[in-house]
């Protein structure tokens, strides 16, 4: 009941594209769902996140959208840039202690 | 000016030695952790102190052993490695405080190889 799901594995997108990732999760007491973005040989960094209360949230070229009744959640990146070229990881947290779990990650590559 | 800070950033080392791993962060959090990031990229907690108290003790072998000597610093203690401890090991840590609580910083990460 702890796993967040994520989709695709791994995407291309061409530059100026649309990149979209998915993610799913079971557990209602999750209350805080983040997105890391991970270059290579570098930790993950918060990208954006979002609390079950809002369905949207927008910042810069990046957006969530958050359905609650589906329990799903999802990434857009507007105008992909080859510099956005990372693994993406969406993350939900439940409980006091912020025990997040992360999904599986998504690797971006944007191509000129 | 680093936020979290891991040493060493590369550890090679052989099976059934014992070796550390050591994080600091200067940004006044009160929480830290330990992850493993194996090599499909997937990252799964270890553990988590909140000022100095174990809060979250996943399902880790009793060779992994954390110390939180203060907020500040928590470190990894391994025995008796294995070839499947090799991974990237991060750190990171957090505030419940302010506009950017829960927001998890994190390390650049060491990376461990088992031979």
């Amino acid at each position: 009941q702890q796993q967040v799901k994520q989709s695709p594995q791994s995407l291309i997108v061409q530059k100026g594209g649309i990149s979209i990732i998915n993610c799913a999760y079971e557990n209602t007491a999750f209350d805080y769902f983040p997105w890391y973005q991970q270059f290579p040989g570098k930790g993950p960094a918060l990208l954006i996140a979002i609390r079950p209360d809002v369905s949207e949230k927008k910042e810069g070229r990046f957006t969530i959208s958050f359905n609650k009744s589906a329990k799903q959640f999802s990434l857009h990146i507007m105008d992909s840039q080859p510099g956005d070229s990372a693994t993406y990881f969406c993350a939900a947290r439940a409980g006091g202690y912020q025990k997040v779990t992360f999904g599986t990650g998504t690797k971006l590559q944007v191509i000129p | 000016d680093t936020a979290v800070s891991q040493t060493p950033k590369y550890l090679v080392t052989q099976m059934g030695n014992d070796k550390s791993i050591k994080c600091e962060q200067n940004l006044g959090h009160d929480t830290m952790y330990w992850y493993k990031q194996d090599s499909k990229k997937f990252l799964k907690i270890m553990f988590s102190y909140n000022n100095k108290e174990l809060i979250i003790n996943e399902t880790v072998p009793n060779r992994f052993s954390p110390k939180s000597p203060d907020k500040a610093h928590l470190n990894l203690h391994i025995n008796s490695l294995e070839l499947g401890d090799s991974a990237v090991y991060f750190c990171a840590s957090s505030s419940r405080q302010g506009l950017a609580g829960f927001e998890q910083f994190f390390g650049p990460g060491t990376r461990l190889t088992v031979l």
